[in-house]
């Protein structure tokens, strides 16, 4: 079983809808949680930290289900910038420790 | 404030040649990452460097891979000598001490054929 599992999509949702994106991941020792988003031969760029209960930013909020090893993130109001793959991302040790991916979501925003 | 960068953004080389590659992270970050995608796969994490020293390793494949951090700036990490499924992206990553997020650089893009 991968450590972060990810749906890989893709979804493909019109502009202005709402979209979900779930993850799940296996360490119960994880202390902290990441979105990321990438876009094609691109880096990572980090989209949300996830430290708590969940947290909102603009049309972005992301959840965390400690007890069932659960993340997600809402995107509202879809825009077309926002076709992309949004990785879930996993921090099993302290401060700075190394990150765990998943194999990331791909979204495709259509007119 | 400057990004992470790296050098450089792709590179060709031979089974058997060496390859460096060089890591900038963001200025005053003690905190340096090394991870790789390799096709088809998820990104792994190779390295971590707090300053000069490795503060862990245990993503490194095998010995053929060696990464520096010579006065706590840049990075260089080495293949030698590179094989086929050393083929991937490397990517390096920074972040403040005592905290949790990284930033990454725009990764090298290494073939090996």
């Amino acid at each position: 079983r991968k450590e972060v599992e990810q749906d890989p999509g893709p979804f493909n949702v019109p502009e202005g809808a709402t979209v979900a994106f779930n993850c799940t991941y296996s360490n119960s020792a994880s202390q902290s949680f990441f979105w990321y988003r990438q876009d094609c031969r691109k880096e990572p760029k980090l989209l949300m930290s996830v430290y708590s209960s969940g947290n909102e930013d603009g049309r972005f909020t992301a959840q965390l289900n400690r007890a069932s090893q659960y993340i997600s993130l809402l995107i509202r109001d879809s825009k077309l910038s926002d076709s992309a793959t949004y990785l879930c991302v996993v921090n099993t040790g302290g401060t700075a420790s190394k990150l765990t991916f998943g194999t990331g979501t791909r979204l495709q925003v259509t007119l | 404030e400057a990004g992470v960068t790296q050098f450089p953004s792709h590179s060709v080389i031979e089974k058997g040649q060496t390859v460096t590659l060089r890591c900038d992270p963001i200025s005053g970050h003690d905190n340096l990452y090394w991870y790789r995608r390799v096709m088809g796969k998820e990104i792994k994490f190779l390295l971590h460097f707090v300053k000069e020293s490795k503060q862990d390793e245990s993503g490194m494949p095998n010995n053929r891979f060696l990464a520096e951090r010579t006065g706590g700036t840049y990075s260089t990490l080495k293949v030698q000598p590179a094989e086929l499924e050393d083929s991937g992206v490397y990517f390096c990553a920074s972040g403040h001490a005592g905290t949790y997020e990284q930033y990454f650089g725009p990764g090298t893009r290494l073939t090996v054929t």
